[in-house]
């Protein structure tokens, strides 16, 4: 079974100032990685994923993540925080091999809190 | 193009009643989904459809039914709504990797 854990509710950072949302998972096989974005009563949209290849993924809004094997990590980073920012932000995980369908595993969601 | 779309938008059922969830996609995607969402659980998966045609359960289906009409349309009945179906519901298509999630029904039995 694939499972995501994200183990803060809610990050505060001051706007200017780098963040980190944090998520570790666990899946069979190589992960395939995704991060989405969740504005106050709208769907999801889609930030970034780590497939393959380098291990730093760049996304939308300057959003980044970095996908870290040994630790079964893909941590979401951006260098400069904007008020914007604040959202619900969830990653989500599913198993890389192949013939099966994009049965996405989400975490419980971390909210973002971007300050002046 | 309209991406996802999701019909109703808000809707209050009574215990017992039935109602079915639209959703459709113009992206010509294959594999087509439907979640709920709860406060501090994130996004189950009740139902999807890898292609038309198939249909398979997820996390979270009893008390639902799917139909996949066919490769834009997958809806999502609720044959007999309960207290605990109250939720957000929320339909996505995807082609590859990635998928395209709707703007979601908010969905309440009372």
């Amino acid at each position: 079974a694939q499972s995501v854990a994200q183990p803060e509710d809610q990050v505060n950072v001051a706007e200017g100032n780098p963040l980190t949302v944090k998520c570790t998972y666990s899946v069979s096989g190589n992960p395939y990685l995704f991060w989405y974005v969740q504005y106050p009563n709208r769907g999801l949209q889609f930030l970034l994923k780590y497939i393959t290849g380098d291990n730093l993924v760049k996304g939308s809004y300057g959003f980044e993540a970095e996908f870290n094997k040994s630790q079964t990590s893909f941590h979401l980073k951006k260098p400069s925080a904007l008020v914007s920012d604040s959202a619900l932000y969830f990653c989500a995980v599913r198993d890389g091999r192949t013939g099966t369908a994009s049965k996405l595993t989400f975490g419980t969601g971390t909210r973002l809190q971007v300050t002046l | 193009n309209a991406g996802v779309t999701q019909t109703p938008k808000f809707q209050v059922l009574k215990t017992g009643q039935s109602m079915t969830l639209q959703c459709a996609q113009d992206m010509n995607h294959n594999s087509m989904y439907w979640y709920r969402q709860d406060p501090g659980m994130g996004l189950r998966l009740i139902y999807y459809s890898a292609s038309e045609g198939t249909t398979d359960k997820g996390e979270v289906p009893n008390g639902y039914n799917v139909s996949r009409l066919n490769k834009r349309e997958f809806s999502l009945r609720l044959e007999s709504a309960a207290p605990s179906q109250t939720s957000v519901y929320f339909c996505a298509s995807s082609l590859a990797y990635e998928q395209y999630f709707g703007p979601g029904t908010r969905l309440t039995v009372t």
